[in-house]
């Protein structure tokens, strides 16, 4: 069964340091969103591409915030000197390929820790 | 802009036994989704249920099934049989329908907990 994978699973980091997470989506969905998900609250969208084009950047997504989808296929999130709001669990998913065509996958999450 | 409400935190019920959680919505959209995901401990996050707003008729899924009010703008979960492998967090989602699939809009969600 070949989901939605996400590495690393977990993260620790020290403020102020740049960290990067990867996506790899069901291989035949054209479309990979970005979430993050902070304790006690639902995922919150960040961002999302179809292909290899970012359609929409929600305002959440700050300018220490980058993502990119080379060749439409896996896609990086790269937080730059991060602080220790940025602590929580970052999702990706994924759609497209065959009916039920508006079902997001998710993957399962990098959680991201900022000391 | 649209929002999704859940005001139940957390919920519990006996195992066999039948459990509603509760749903608003506020959208100025005519046409869009519905959607009660599960995301059990430390798991990936699953679809419960699915339903198009230009749907009269309530979804099912096996024990799964929701009460969609579109003038009341209300989308409860209703879990008949309760087992324990129900036990999770259940999140209520929105999506605008478009050209293609939109971003997800989440309530907070409702910790529910399964009880032998």
């Amino acid at each position: 069964d070949t989901g939605v994978s996400q590495d690393p699973r977990h993260k620790i980091t020290k403020r102020g340091q740049n960290v990067t997470f990867r996506c790899d989506p069901i291989s035949e969905h054209n479309r990979l969103y970005w979430y993050r998900q902070t304790l006690g609250q639902g995922p919150e969208f960040l961002t999302y591409f179809q292909n290899e084009a970012q359609l929409e950047k929600s305002r959440l997504l700050s300018d220490r915030f980058s993502a990119e989808r080379p060749k439409g296929s896996f896609s990086t999130l790269e937080i730059q000197r991060t602080e220790q709001g940025d602590s929580a669990m970052y999702l990706c998913a994924s759609t497209g390929g065959y009916p039920p065509y508006n079902e997001q996958f998710f993957g399962p999450g990098t959680r991201l820790t900022v000391l | 802009a649209q929002t999704v409400t859940q005001s139940q935190p957390e919920m519990s019920v006996q195992e066999a036994e039948t459990v509603t959680l509760s749903c608003t919505y506020d959208t100025s959209e005519s046409n869009y989704y519905l959607f009660w995901y599960k995301q059990p401990p430390s798991r990936q996050m699953i679809l419960v249920i699915r339903q198009e707003a230009y749907k009269q008729q309530n979804a099912t899924e096996n024990r799964f099934s929701v009460n969609f009010q579109k003038a009341a703008k209300s989308f409860s979960l209703k879990i008949s049989d309760s087992q324990l492998g129900d036990t999770a967090m259940y999140f209520c989602a929105f999506m605008k329908h478009g050209s293609g699939n939109t971003p997800l809009v989440f309530g907070k969600g409702t910790r529910l907990s399964v009880i032998a």
